[in-house]
C-alpha cells in the first residue's frame, strides 16, 4: 500500500521557537494532503487541507499565520508551527490522498509529537 | 449536530465476545466510507472500506445503509489486540476535492 512518511516523530522545543514538520508520500503522488492535530484522548481535528501548488485551506479557528503550510511538490507538504507555545504541544498527523483514481482512502503519516517547554 | 456521529464508548468486552459499532452521517452527498483503527499515541490505520453490499474481512464485517445513512462494524471473536479506538470516516467529493469527515471514535477494551 501507499506509504506516507512524517518527520520528525518527536520534537521538543523552547517556547517562541518555530518547528517544521515534513510529510512525504514515498511511493505515490498526492495532490492533496491534510494536516491534523490530536490532543490526548480526543479525536483527530482537521487543521488544513494542502493542495500542491496552491494555498492551503484552513479550518475555522486555525490560524494560518501560526501554522504555515507549504505543499511545493506532489510528494511533500510541510507544516511550520511558528512561535510555538506550550498550548501548541500536541500530536500532529498528516495524511494524503492518491492523485488519481482515488476512492478517498487516506494514508497517514506516523505522526509528530510536539512538546513545547 | 456533528456530521459523523459515533458512540464514544468505551466498550468493555471479554475475549471472544462479539461487539458492534454504529456510525451515522448527516450529509447525503457522502460518497465513500471507511473504518480506521487508531492505537494509543499512533496514527490511524485503515481497517476496511465500507461498501453498499457489505463486506467482510476475517472477523470484521462492515455494512452501509445509504437510506438510513448508517454504517456499522461488527467484530467477532474479539482478541486482546483488538483494543483500540475505531474511527468512522466519511468522504464527500472526488479526486482533487475530497472532504473527509472523522467521527470522534469509539474506544474498545477487550479483557482477558
Amino acid at each position: 500500500g501507499a506509504v506516507v512518511s512524517q518527520h520528525p516523530s518527536w520534537v521538543i522545543c523552547k517556547s517562541g521557537t518555530s518547528v517544521k514538520i515534513e510529510c512525504r508520500s514515498l511511493d505515490f503522488q498526492a495532490t492533496t494532503m491534510f494536516w491534523y492535530r490530536q490532543f490526548p484522548k480526543q479525536s483527530l481535528m482537521l487543521m488544513a487541507t494542502s493542495n500542491e501548488g496552491s494555498k492551503a485551506t484552513y479550518e475555522q479557528g486555525v490560524e494560518k499565520d501560526k501554522f504555515l503550510i507549504n505543499h511545493a511538490s506532489l510528494t511533500l507538504s510541510t507544516l511550520t508551527v511558528t512561535s510555538a507555545h506550550p498550548e501548541d504541544s500536541s500530536f500532529y498527523i498528516c495524511s494524503a490522498v492518491l492523485a488519481t483514481g482515488s476512492t478517498g482512502e487516506l494514508f497517514f503519516g506516523e505522526g509528530s509529537r510536539l512538546t513545547v517547554l | 449536530r456533528k456530521e459523523v456521529e459515533q458512540d464514544p464508548g468505551p466498550f468493555n468486552v471479554p475475549e471472544g465476545a462479539t461487539v458492534a459499532f454504529n456510525c451515522t452521517y448527516s450529509n447525503s452527498a457522502s460518497q465513500s466510507f471507511f473504518w480506521y483503527r487508531q492505537d494509543c499515541r499512533k496514527e490511524p490505520k485503515l481497517l476496511m472500506s465500507v461498501y453498499s453490499s457489505g463486506n467482510e474481512d476475517g472477523r470484521f464485517t462492515a455494512q452501509l445503509n445509504r437510506a438510513s445513512q448508517y454504517i456499522s462494524l461488527l467484530i467477532r471473536d474479539s482478541k486482546l489486540s483488538d483494543s483500540a479506538t475505531y474511527l468512522c470516516v466519511v468522504n464527500r467529493g472526488n479526486t482533487g476535492g475530497f472532504k473527509t469527515i472523522f467521527g470522534a471514535g469509539t474506544r474498545l477494551f477487550v479483557k482477558a
